[in-house]
């Protein structure tokens, strides 16, 4: 089974340019989510998605949006990217049903520098 | 504000126990979670605890104590490939995640 995967693995972006970070999930979650992590703090929530069709803003949603068009496919675009976005993003994903514990779990991350 | 604290570093022997501590101040609660994080990998989940009391998984534990806001987890028999950072996260009234920071654990032979 292969879970969560995110794509690319890493990536070297240009300031002012776009991009997408790939995530799908495998495990018909209703739930996903985008963190990010940078030394010294716990994870960050960007975005979140409770269900296919609807999405939430964390605790940190500015210079970033998502999409849920379906149950496995969560993309978080990044319309201009900044410096202060470099980061390593993780997406995850929950069972978020009523006898569930919500246990997230994670995709192996993207690594994200903005020069 | 809601916060979680946990220490930044801690360092044992391979072989002994070692217990990592996390309080927290969170509106609402609706668990705790303890992930294990190998540097340059995913978090990977170690523990979920609702109610009050020690939850026992192999050589890790885990208690919780909800009127204190304090939790930690317990490593026995510590190897090697423990090292890691552990994560400390607790499920706050809207469902979120508040992590905090991360506990980075040496081992030493």
């Amino acid at each position: 089974t292969a879970g969560i995967t995110q794509a690319p693995t890493s990536q070297i972006l240009a300031a002012g340019r776009s991009m997408t970070l790939r995530c799908t999930q495998d495990m018909r979650h209703n739930a996903m989510y985008w963190y990010r992590q940078d030394l010294g703090l716990g994870l960050r929530l960007i975005h979140y998605s409770n269900t296919a069709g609807t999405t939430g803003k964390g605790e940190v949603p500015d210079g970033y949006s998502v999409s849920r068009a379906n149950t496995d496919d969560f993309p978080l675009t990044l319309a201009s990217a900044v410096p202060s976005q470099t980061s390593v993003y993780f997406c995850a994903s929950s069972d978020s049903g009523t006898y569930s514990t919500d246990t997230q779990y994670f995709g192996p991350g993207t690594r994200l520098t903005v020069l | 504000g809601q916060n979680i604290d946990q220490p930044t570093e801690m360092t044992a022997t391979e072989g002994a126990i070692v217990q990592i501590n996390c309080t927290y101040q969170t509106s609402g609660f609706n668990g705790l979670f303890w992930y294990q994080q190998h540097a340059g990998e995913a978090p990977t989940f170690l523990s979920y605890n609702v109610l009050d009391g020690l939850e026992e998984k192999g050589r890790f534990s885990s208690f919780l104590s909800r009127s204190k806001g304090y939790s930690y987890l317990l490593l026995k028999e510590l190897q090697m490939k423990d090292s890691a950072s552990y994560l400390c996260a607790v499920m706050d009234s809207n469902y979120q995640l508040i992590w905090g920071a991360g506990t980075k654990l040496i081992i030493k032979p």
